[in-house]
Parts: C-alpha cells; structure tokens; sequence
C-alpha cells in the first residue's frame, strides 16, 4: 500500500499566520491526491482535490500544490475557524490511504 | 442538498457481525462511487472501502478484505457495509462518503460525508 506521510503532525499558528502542510507518498501518484478538514466530532470536510483544485465553497486562503510524491496545502492568513487537523488522501491506487494528519492548533 | 445519513452502529461482541446503512437523498445515486472510512475515536482516517455506482466492483482496505462486504441497493438509494469476523481493533467510527461520479472522474474527492456510527466491538 502507499504510505501517505505528513509534516508536521502538530504545529502551534497564530491567526493571520502562513500554514504549509506537506503530505510525501511514498510512491508517485500522479494528481489523485486531495486534502481534508476535521474538527473535533464532525465529519472531515473537503478542501482540495486533485492536487490542486479548490472545493466549492471553500475559502481561497486553501491552496493546493505540488506534483508526482510531494504536495502542498497552504493556508494564507490562518483564521480563526481553521484551527483544525488536516489530512491528505491518496486515490491513485487501492486500497486507498490517508496521511495521519497534522493538528493545527492556537499559538 | 446531499445527505447521507448512517445506521446500524452499536456494541457488539468479538468475533460477531454487524449491518452498517448509508442512506442517502438529495442527489441522483446510482451515478456515484461510494467509500466508507473509519476512524477510532482520537485517531486519524482510515479508508475502509469503495463500490462502483452499480455496485459491480468493490474494493478494501488489507485489514478488513475477506472480513467486511460493501455492496449497495440503488432501489433504496443506500450502501451497506456487512462486517464479519469483527475484531477489537475494529472499533472506530464508520463514515460513509460520496465519491467521484462515474462519467467524470475526481481524483482526491469524497465530497459528502454522512456524521457517522460508532461501532465498539468488545467483550
């Protein structure tokens, strides 16, 4: 199975901070790659698919990048309503496989 | 709007089985993948498994192949998940999400997600 790793696994962000998350496959996975936003006890929200394309809805502070095994999510100006954890998925091969996810939390 | 609600969760004893529901209205059914995904309680996300929008191909996860079956009535707009064998490492929350549509490929992008059952397997 592909091994989908993510840096950090935590990180302490001040509102209005720039976030990058990165997520390494272990295997190229062409652009199948999307991320997603949990917060405690609800349902992981979709923020990015295809590497790069933003979901409906979703604020254009998210960005997506990157290409082959190695990809970006940004977060501009970090707000308030983003302090969550963040997780990558893979969809290039099954079985399918997420990132552990990176926790975002209030410096 | 698109919802998927799921049933089914609750205690039940290792080694026994267990019926998880996705219902699902708002949208045209039979023309999406489907994928349900676990995660234990304070842990990450876990893929469990994935059917095609007729329901002819399913896919797994290693740890649950052989154990659990994913399959889907487009009748009652609503996709199962009959999990066997089930084991205390199966304890999680069970989501079921809404995938790529079959005529137009998304790569990366479960778009819906019902709120979950929890299912405890224990003793």
């Amino acid at each position: 199975a592909i091994q989908m790793t993510q840096s950090p696994s935590s990180l302490s962000a001040s509102v209005g901070d720039r976030v990058t998350i990165t997520c390494r496959a272990s295997q190229g996975i062409r652009n199948d790659l999307g991320w997603y936003q949990q917060k405690p006890g609800k349902a992981p929200k979709p923020l990015i698919f295809a590497v790069s394309s933003l979901q409906s809805g979703v604020p254009s502070r998210f960005s997506g990048s990157g290409s082959g095994t190695d990809f970006t999510l940004t977060i501009s100006s970090l707000q308030p309503e983003d302090f969550a954890t963040y997780y990558c998925l893979q969809d290039y091969i099954y079985p399918y496989t997420f990132g552990q996810g990176t926790k975002v939390e209030i410096k | 709007e698109v919802q998927l609600v799921e049933s089914g969760g609750g205690l039940v004893q290792p080694g026994g089985s267990l019926r998880l529901s996705c219902a699902a209205s708002g949208f045209t059914f039979d023309t999406y993948w489907m994928h349900w995904v676990r995660q234990v309680p304070g842990k990450g996300l876990v893929w469990v498994s994935r059917i095609n929008s007729d329901g002819s191909t399913t896919n797994y996860a290693d740890s649950v192949e052989g154990r659990f079956t994913t399959s889907r009535d487009n009748a009652k707009n609503t996709v199962y998940l009959q999990m066997n064998s089930l084991r205390a490492e199966d304890t999680a929350v069970y989501y079921c999400a809404r995938g790529t549509l079959t005529y137009h490929y998304t790569s990366g992008l479960f778009d819906s997600w019902g709120q979950g059952t929890l299912v405890t397997v224990s003793s």
